[in-house]
């Protein structure tokens, strides 16, 4: 099925370890974003990217890196994890106003 | 910069009992307004949308009136069912077209008692 792909679905990380969530998508859309989901914060923003080779940060940025060598791929990397990191995180990618979201990832930072 | 404020959960309502979740929201400039929900385990699927103002969002019995002079958009339905229960979320993009980022408020838990 067309959509956004994230990749793995659940993962626990000890601090200080680094580890990427993958986030793909197959509908061309040329604006991706990532959101970390905290209870009674909603979904804030942390990297998102206008096109191939653009990044830039959103609201909660510190502690992630992105990169976007290609149109598809929106990796996010977490250098060194600590448990203020323990969160939902989704992909979106969006064309116009119509934004598709990943199923999320669930990590925890012990 | 821009936000977007809604009403604290959860709300608890029997079902075929009338829904309103409050959303208001502060932007510079022009913004289009939406409603995601977000069912247990799952991610987010896109509820309804506005992008000017007077402009009403509608889908599955839910409903909302993009009100500029109030700068709300308010989550109306008016017969809830169990299958409703989910997490609503509000949110704006910045800038009447896309910027490829949107400002979310704080999420509304729902439940609905058979």
């Amino acid at each position: 099925n067309a959509g956004v792909t994230q990749t793995p679905k659940f993962q626990v990380l000890k601090t200080g370890q680094s580890m990427t969530l993958q986030c793909a998508q197959d509908m061309n859309h040329e604006y991706m974003s990532w959101y970390r989901q905290d209870p009674g914060m909603g979904l804030r923003l942390i990297h998102y990217s206008v096109g191939a080779g653009i990044t830039d940060q959103g609201e909660v940025p510190n502690g992630y890196n992105v990169s976007r060598s290609t149109t598809e791929d929106f990796p996010l990397r977490l250098l060194s994890a600590a448990p203020s990191q323990t969160s939902v995180y989704f992909c979106a990618s969006s064309y116009g106003l119509t934004y598709t979201f990943g199923s999320g990832t669930r990590l925890t930072v012990v | 910069g821009d936000s977007v404020t809604q009403m604290e959960g959860p709300v608890t309502l029997s079902e075929e009992a009338f829904l309103t979740i409050n959303c208001t929201y502060t932007a510079t400039g022009y913004p289009s307004l939406f409603w995601y929900v977000q069912y247990p385990g799952e991610g987010l699927q896109l509820l309804l949308k506005a992008t000017k103002a007077d402009d009403k969002g509608s889908n599955k019995g839910f409903e909302a009136t993009y009100r500029k002079e109030t700068t709300s958009f308010h989550l109306e339905k008016g017969s809830v069912q169990v299958s409703d229960s989910a997490v609503y979320f509000c949110a704006l993009s910045e800038k009447a077209g896309n910027t490829g980022k949107l400002i979310f408020g704080q999420g509304t838990t729902l439940q609905v008692k058979p």
